[in-house]
């Protein structure tokens, strides 16, 4: 089936620094890739998304690019704060109307001051 | 205003009781979701409806029930709760199907003891 391969975690950066949590696919058909974002104590939220190759996702200083070629969907900012503390999810979901978003593992960021 | 509440917020029960959770979303969406988040961050869904109908039944054990009495409310109930089961249970919803935008409530903290 699907799934989501993200980088082992826990990260742990100083403000400014430049992050990259790295994230490939495996799909049979052409999925639409997600980052989602999980605060402490929160549920989810969407953070970003691209739905064919190419295509770039950008929210909130954060971007990620869909690569066909090399089934990935890296996460990079440039400059992290404080406040991008939290757990960010990879996550694809098949185009033809499938219900199920297919979640990777998580990955644990933390940024000091 | 809360998009998607989830009731209880943090639920502590012995091993064999039954035990519902409650979610409502006030987004006006038609597809609603069941999602398990294990002790590692892991998430995999556990059931989806879209206006009320069973379109996702993901192999859970059928101690776990879930009931959509309308298209705003999904509830989850489930018997005989064993060690295993405890875990934080997330309620979403989206509004078209298929699109992989779901909107999370902040979880539901199930621990059996």
């Amino acid at each position: 089936g699907d799934s989501v391969t993200q980088m082992e975690g826990p990260v742990t950066l100083s403000e400014e620094a430049f992050l990259t949590i790295n994230c490939t696919y495996t799909a049979t058909g052409y999925p639409s890739l997600f980052w989602y974002v999980q605060y402490p104590g929160e549920g989810l939220q969407l953070l970003l998304k691209a739905t064919k190759a190419d295509d770039k996702g950008s929210n909130k200083g954060f971007e990620a690019t869909y690569r066909k070629e090399t089934t990935s969907f890296h996460l990079e900012k440039g400059s992290v704060q404080v406040s991008d503390s939290a757990v960010y999810f990879c996550a694809l979901s098949e185009k033809g109307g499938s219900e199920k978003l297919v979640f990777g593992k998580g990955t644990k960021l933390t940024v000091n001051p | 205003d809360t998009a998607v509440s989830q009731t209880p917020k943090y639920l502590v029960t012995q091993m064999g009781n039954d035990k519902s959770i409650k979610c409502e979303q006030n987004l006006g969406h038609d597809t609603m979701y069941w999602y398990k988040q294990d002790s590692k961050k892991f998430l995999k869904i556990m059931f989806s409806y879209n206006n009320k109908e069973l379109i996702i039944n993901e192999t859970v054990p059928n101690r776990f029930s879930p009931k959509s009495p309308d298209k705003a409310h999904l509830n989850l109930h489930i018997n005989s709760l064993e060690l295993g089961d405890s875990a934080v249970y997330f309620c979403a919803s989206s509004r078209l199907v298929g699109s992989g935008e779901l909107f999370f409530g902040e979880g539901s903290r199930l621990t059996v003891l």
